[in-house]
């Protein structure tokens, strides 16, 4: 079947660095998004990665390993406002999207 | 108005009751979808469109029956709903169904079933 794990829940401090990683296991591969999502709004895209390596936007940063399967989202200078659930989500073969279920992010002054 | 956008916002329905739910989107975008999302569990995409046409239905129960009257608009109509439908119904649209642009997300709709 087709999986995508990331942590449920992680804690930082304000100011800080975070890694929210990502494993998954999918028929086939066409890219790997991370989407944002506050409480109670919807999900909003925050980087696509298609080839290995690390894209940089800003104060995020999303790597991407094909071969093992691996993500990881990289939030620098961690503001308040970056408390929310991050969304790790896979294309498949198909260009279908199997979402992970989110890892919410909780910011502590 | 910009972007994606759903009416109502909050629905609370009985189970005997139909209702519809409106998405919009105004950034010229071919593709549109519906997605559930339930508490703690990922995004489940129940129907998609690419230029008004059906090309995705993810075994979505027949009480729930999408409408996709053009490329800017996208309909779900609700009959005869279960409590378990309860969740938030979130529309999403993308420049051509392939994603690699990623999906730009309504507001949602927070349905409950009573």
């Amino acid at each position: 079947g087709q999986n995508i794990d990331q942590p449920t829940e992680m804690t930082a401090t304000e100011g800080a660095i975070v890694q929210i990683n990502c494993t998954y296991q999918t028929s086939g591969f066409n890219g790997l998004f991370w989407y944002q999502q506050h409480a109670g709004e919807a999900p909003t895209f925050l980087s696509y990665n298609v080839l290995d390596g690390l894209e940089e936007k800003g104060r995020f940063s999303s790597f991407l390993s094909r071969s093992k399967g691996y993500s990881y989202l990289l939030l620098k200078e961690l503001q308040m406002k970056d408390s929310a659930s991050y969304l790790c989500v896979v294309a498949d073969s198909n260009y279908q999207l199997i979402w992970g279920a989110g890892t919410k992010l909780i910011i502590k002054p | 108005e910009t972007g994606v956008t759903q009416t109502p916002r909050h629905l609370v329905m009985g189970m005997t009751n139909k209702k519809s739910l409106k998405c919009e989107q105004h950034l010229g975008h071919n593709a549109m979808y519906w997605y559930k999302q339930s508490a703690k569990k990922p995004l489940e995409l129940m129907f998609v469109y690419n230029f008004k046409e059906q090309t995705e239905n993810n075994s979505v129960p027949s009480r729930f029956s999408p409408e996709c009257p053009n490329s800017s608009h996208l309909f779900l109509h609700l009959h005869t709903l279960q409590p378990e439908d309860s969740a938030l119904y979130l529309c999403a649209s993308s420049q051509g169904e392939t994603v690699s642009e990623g999906q730009y997300f309504g507001p949602g709709t927070r349905l409950t079933v009573t």
